[in-house]
C-alpha cells in the first residue's frame, strides 16, 4: 500500500459544481494531516489543516477518519481559480509525506 | 509578506557535476527542509535540518547529497556528481516549529536539468 493513496484524476467539472477528493494512508501513526495545493510548475501552497473533527474553510471542507485512515476534501459552488493540483498531505514523523495529486479543472 | 526565495530559478549542468542549490528560509523559522519534485511525479521528501545538523532523511537523500547553513540565513543542498535521474524540481521549505502542526512554507523552486 502505498504510503499517501489519492484518486488519480484528473477531474473535469463545471463552474458551480462540487467536487470531492479522498485520500487515505499507510501509517496508522500520523499525526497531522493537510491539504495543499499545486498550480502548474509552481511549489505547493498550504490550502488546509484537516483535523480529526473535520473544519471548513468557506467553501472548502475537510473530514479525517483515522479509523480509515482515509481523508477528504470537498469543494463546494468551484471556481476557474480552483482548477490546480490538489495534494494530501500526511505527517508521520516531522516530515511530509505527499500523494501523488489530483488534479482539477474547473471550465467554464 | 515574508516568503522563502531560492536561487537560481533553473540550473543546467553536465552529468557528473557538482551543484549547489541556494534558499533563504523565512528569517525566524528554524527548521528546513529539501524536497524534490521529478516531472510529472509527486513531491518527495529528501532531508529536514533543525539546530545546524540533520533530523530527519529520506532513503533518497544518500552521500551523494549534504546540506548545510552556511551563515545565519541562507540554507543549501549540494549534489556531487550529478546524474540524469537528478533532473527535477527541487523545494527548500522553511517553518517556525516541527510537529506536523505548522506550516511549511515552500520556496518557488530550483529547477535542475542535468544533460
Amino acid at each position: 500500500r502505498k504510503e499517501v493513496e489519492q484518486d488519480p484524476g484528473p477531474f473535469n467539472v463545471p463552474e458551480g459544481a462540487t467536487v470531492a477528493f479522498n485520500c487515505t494512508y499507510s501509517n496508522s501513526a500520523s499525526q497531522s494531516f493537510f491539504w495543499y495545493r499545486q498550480d502548474c510548475r509552481k511549489e505547493p501552497k498550504l490550502l488546509m489543516s484537516v483535523y480529526s473533527s473535520g473544519n471548513e474553510d468557506g467553501r472548502f471542507t475537510a473530514q479525517l477518519n483515522r479509523a480509515s485512515q482515509y481523508i477528504s476534501l470537498l469543494i463546494r459552488d468551484s471556481k476557474l481559480s480552483d482548477s490546480a493540483t490538489y495534494l494530501c498531505v500526511v505527517t508521520p514523523t516531522n516530515d511530509m509525506r505527499f500523494g501523488a495529486g489530483t488534479r482539477l479543472t474547473v471550465k467554464p | 509578506e515574508p516568503e522563502v526565495t531560492q536561487t537560481p530559478s533553473h540550473q543546467v549542468t553536465q552529468m557528473g557535476q557538482e551543484v549547489i542549490l541556494r534558499c533563504v528560509p523565512i528569517s525566524n523559522h528554524l527548521y528546513f527542509y529539501w524536497y524534490r519534485q521529478i516531472l510529472g511525479q509527486k513531491v518527495e521528501f529528501l532531508v529536514s535540518f533543525y539546530n545546524n545538523e540533520i533530523s530527519e532523511k529520506s532513503e533518497i537523500f544518500d552521500d551523494q547529497f549534504s546540506v548545510e547553513r552556511p551563515d545565519g540565513s541562507n540554507f543549501t543542498l549540494k549534489i556531487r556528481s550529478t546524474k540524469l535521474e537528478d533532473s527535477a524540481m527541487y523545494f527548500c521549505a522553511s517553518s517556525s516549529g516541527t510537529g506536523g502542526f505548522y506550516e511549511q512554507f515552500f520556496g518557488p523552486g530550483t529547477r535542475l536539468t542535468v544533460l
